[in-house]
């Protein structure tokens, strides 16, 4: 299965925007790339998903690089809220279209 | 929120006892998933379901049975508690026609 590559942990101040990189050198064709977050003592939420073309929805925007290999998160205003832990995730098309979950990127929002 | 329930929330074993927990859906989607958690760890998957009585084995399955016998309950069943299981886990729900999961709010079982 294709792999992700994500930094362990990024800062942020409250009300700034946060770029959440993410490396998948390996993804195939078909592969869509998902973002989830887990807030403290939660289980995880989707945040938004893609295949070729940046998307947009109300809690967030991904860029997906021309080539693929890479995408970017984009919160762009960060609250306190959004302080969790990101998830970049390739649907994995086996196992039930179960989702693959590496350590995540945990997001610090400081005030 | 996607109607999901999942219990107990909370349990607390001993090793060698047997464990069921159940993961109840109001979505009536076809697929659901079993995963746990452990500290400084993603989700990894456990056991996942395709349909009534359709299951199939994840990436840490040993251990672990499920059963689906209505839409809307997934158990998952320790046969023999072990402290390796002591763990958080989480169930998720999938339509066939979006992809997105939701998960439910985690059972945290520990096995002394």
């Amino acid at each position: 299965d294709a792999k992700t590559t994500q930094p362990n942990s990024m800062e942020s101040n409250e009300e700034e925007p946060v770029h959440l990189p993410c490396n998948h050198s390996t993804i195939s064709g078909t592969d869509y790339i998902h973002w989830y977050r887990q807030l403290p003592s939660q289980g995880p939420e989707y945040v938004i998903h893609g295949l070729t073309s940046n998307v947009n929805n109300r809690m967030a925007s991904l860029a997906i690089a021309e080539d693929r290999k890479s995408s970017t998160l984009i919160l762009h205003r960060a609250t306190l809220r959004d302080a969790a832990v990101y998830y970049c995730i390739l649907r994995d098309t086996n196992s039930g279209y179960a989702l693959n979950f590496g350590k995540g990127t945990s997001l610090l929002v400081t005030p | 929120d996607a109607g999901i329930t999942q219990s107990p929330r909370h349990k607390v074993t001993e090793t060698g006892t047997p464990v069921t927990l159940r993961c109840h859906q109001t979505e009536n989607h076809r697929y659901m998933y079993w995963y746990r958690q452990d500290p400084g760890h993603g989700l990894r998957l456990i056991h996942y379901s395709y349909g009534v009585k359709d299951t199939d084995k994840g990436e840490v399955s040993d251990g672990y049975s499920v059963s689906r016998s209505k839409t809307e309950d997934f158990l998952l069943t320790l046969e023999s508690a072990t402290s390796s299981q002591t763990s958080v886990y989480f169930c998720a729900i999938r339509s066939t026609a979006t992809y997105e999961q939701y998960f439910g709010p985690g059972t945290r079982l520990t096995v002394t």
